[in-house]
């Protein structure tokens, strides 16, 4: 089974600043037809999640470029540039069904 | 754009079963899969399984395999979940999620869920 790791599980972060979000998967995403099968949702208090990225790196429709995703091998990474209020949530990656633990942002 | 509509709040007891209902409306697309996804109150998300476009197969977590069902009805554009021998550990908010055209299709890739339901609680008690 696919085990993901998201760290750090917290983290307060002043607006304007930058956040990054790690994902460690037990095994790699890359997939023979050259594309990475990991997503990064966003789920705000009292809301339904939202994807934010999929296959990677590719930013889902009406998301702002603040938000990008990276990575390769077994570890990606969700950077949150020029944080703001309303990044307030939690942070999921998924791998074909199994999501990480999530990663609570907030704001100092 | 689709939306989901699902069904509303449902209480049951140890041992029963509950089915949740899931209708999407708008532009819904020949590579909608729909996948189910709970969450446990103050915990993350869990992914239960997907039912695929034409209803004729679905793929379960191992955790659910023997508990879970999920179907659809194409022409109502509606899809259920079914799980069974309810405990207590089942109480959750149980979202359906939709993929669509332009998050993977392409190249056939049908995890990524852009379009979510506004979640159904079912409280086993």
């Amino acid at each position: 089974d696919i085990v993901m790791t998201q760290s750090p599980l917290s983290l307060s972060v002043t607006p304007g600043e930058s956040a990054s979000i790690s994902c460690r998967s037990s095994q790699s995403p890359l997939q023979s037809n050259g594309y990475n099968y990991l997503d990064w949702y966003q789920q705000k208090p009292g809301q339904s999640p939202k994807l934010l990225i999929y296959l990677g790196s590719n930013r889902a429709s009406g998301v702002p470029d603040r938000f990008s995703g990276s990575g390769s091998g077994t570890d990606f990474t969700l950077k949150i540039s020029r944080v703001e209020a309303e990044d307030v949530g939690v942070y999921y990656c998924m791998q074909e069904g199994t999501f990480g633990q999530g990663t609570k942002l907030e704001i100092k | 754009q689709v939306q989901l509509v699902q069904s509303g709040a449902q209480m049951k007891k140890p041992g029963a079963s509950v089915k949740v209902s899931c209708k999407a409306s708008g532009h819904t697309s020949i590579n909608q899969y729909i996948h189910w996804v709970r969450q446990a109150p103050g915990q993350g998300l869990e992914w239960v399984g997907a039912i695929d476009p034409s209803g004729a197969m679905t793929v379960y977590t191992q955790k659910f395999q023997g508990r879970v069902t999920m179907t659809r009805d194409t022409s109502t554009s509606t899809s259920y979940m079914e799980l069974r021998s309810l405990m207590s550990d089942d109480t959750a908010v149980y979202y359906c999620a939709a993929t669509g055209d332009n998050v993977g299709a392409a190249i056939g890739y049908y995890y990524a869920m852009d379009v979510w339901g506004p979640g159904t609680t079912v409280t086993v008690s």
